[in-house]
């Protein structure tokens, strides 16, 4: 069975700072891909970033980045200049094709401060 | 495109009544997805389709049911509603199981 663990319910950044969500996951499976989702008060879900497990390279999107450490099961989000419409629930996921599904972590509440 | 559409947004049921949710997606995608999302629990799997015609069972499917005899569309129904369903639905779809899965904004359901 695949688990996700995001520990940090909230987290805090002021405008224009860099921040870092942690995410840990689980699986036994070798071919497998990882994403982080972004819910705005919105309630709309929004895929940030995308990771197949096979690249070694960390995946980035403008001012997104992941830092995926395979062999300890880690992929956490960095946000570079922070800004207010960062402010948003995090949902780290991951997929495998045996379980043909999204596992989705606890989230992280992000706040942004002027 | 609209994406991936839910109706309703907002629906009060009274525990045993039946409802069904509609998504409906203009992607051509093969993939369709319900999930539950409660606080503090993330959204967990509740049923899904690899096509037309075809559905499976996710994570927390008791109490659900769905159908997808259209490409586009994907119903979850609830038979006889109970507070513990009380949630907020997203339906999503995908091209392929590994791809980005498109989420619809949502249904909020109570149930009293």
């Amino acid at each position: 069975a695949q688990t996700v663990t995001q520990s940090q319910p909230e987290m805090s950044v002021q405008e224009a700072e860099t921040v870092t969500l942690s995410c840990t996951y689980d699986t036994s499976e070798s071919d497998y891909y990882l994403f982080w989702y972004k819910q705005p008060p919105s309630r709309q879900m929004i895929l940030v970033i995308r990771q197949e497990a096979y690249k070694q390279q960390n995946a980035t999107e403008n001012r997104f980045s992941v830092n995926f450490q395979k062999a300890a099961k880690s992929f956490s989000l960095k946000i570079s200049d922070s800004q207010l419409g960062d402010a948003a629930m995090y949902f780290c996921a991951s997929f495998t094709g045996g379980g043909n599904k999204l596992t989705f972590g606890t989230g992280t509440q992000l706040k942004v401060e002027l | 495109n609209a994406g991936v559409t839910q109706t309703p947004k907002f629906r009060v049921l009274k525990t045993g009544q039946s409802m069904t949710l509609l998504c409906a997606q203009d992607m051509n995608h093969e993939y369709m997805y319900w999930y539950r999302q409660d606080p503090g629990m993330g959204l967990r799997l509740i049923h899904y389709s690899v096509g037309e015609g075809t559905t499976a069972k996710g994570e927390v499917p008791d109490g659900y049911n769905v159908s997808r005899l259209k490409k586009q569309n994907f119903l979850l129904g609830l038979e006889s509603a109970a507070p513990s369903q009380t949630s907020v639905y997203f339906c999503a779809s995908s091209y392929s199981t590994a791809y980005e899965q498109y989420f619809g904004p949502g249904t909020r359901l109570t149930v009293t």
